[in-house]
């Protein structure tokens, strides 16, 4: 079992369609979670974090975090086509170190 | 953009020589990170460091080694080059104050292949 498990996708949304991604873990011990993008042949780029149990919205995105079940999701509003990326989850593993999943691909469909 | 640069952008070498790749960032960070990425395997992390000298490993280290003399650079070193090492490496920076924070930041990453 990988300790942070994301579907691969590609996960083929219209656009102005609602995206929605998400990323399981193992450690329950882990504090904090993070949301990055990756364009193809460019480095990850981090969009969300969150800390606490719920939601936290930033812009079009929303990042939902329960940790009795140790899942947290990735919420794209109105996608667009710029949106089309690979989303890496990340969730902390010890001090100062992430563990990331294998991402899922997102593509935005005109 | 966290200041952060890698050099070289591309390399291709061949099986046996070594290799070193470097980081460099310019806005003294104490959290030091190599990763490499593969399809399906998402960014594995090779070695980190907390601090000038201090180095530790990661989850796939073996054939890599570290060193950080100075707080603005960190290099990766394979000894030997195999072409299992045929991959992107990129280097992050971190914002670590303690368990439960933890951002980090890209460089934009060294295409290696070894043939």
């Amino acid at each position: 079992q990988k300790e942070v498990e994301q579907n691969s996708g590609p996960l083929s949304v219209p656009e102005g369609a609602i995206a929605s991604l998400n990323c399981t873990y193992s450690d329950r011990g882990s504090q904090s979670f993070f949301w990055y993008r990756q364009y193809s042949g460019k480095s990850p780029e981090l969009i969300m974090f969150i800390y606490s149990n719920g939601d936290k919205e930033d812009g079009r995105f929303t990042a939902q975090l329960n940790k009795a079940s140790q899942y947290v999701s990735l919420l794209i509003r109105d996608s667009q086509p710029s949106d089309s990326a690979t989303y890496l989850c990340a969730v902390t593993k010890g001090w100062g170190k992430l563990q990331f999943g294998a991402g899922t691909q997102v593509v935005v469909t005109p | 953009d966290a200041g952060i640069t890698q050099s070289p952008r591309h390399k291709v070498t061949e099986t046996g020589t070594p290799v070193t790749l470097r980081c460099h960032q310019t806005e003294n960070h104490r959290y030091m990170y190599w990763y490499r990425q593969d399809p399906g395997h998402g960014l594995r992390l090779i070695h980190y460091s907390y601090g000038v000298k201090d180095t530790d490993k990661g989850e796939v280290s073996d054939g890599y080694s570290v060193s950080r003399s100075k707080t603005e650079d960190f290099l990766l070193t394979l000894e030997s080059a195999t072409s299992s090492q045929t991959s992107v490496y990129f280097c992050a920076i971190g914002l670590a104050g303690g368990p439960g924070i933890g951002e980090q930041f890209f460089g934009p990453g060294t295409r290696l292949t070894v043939l």
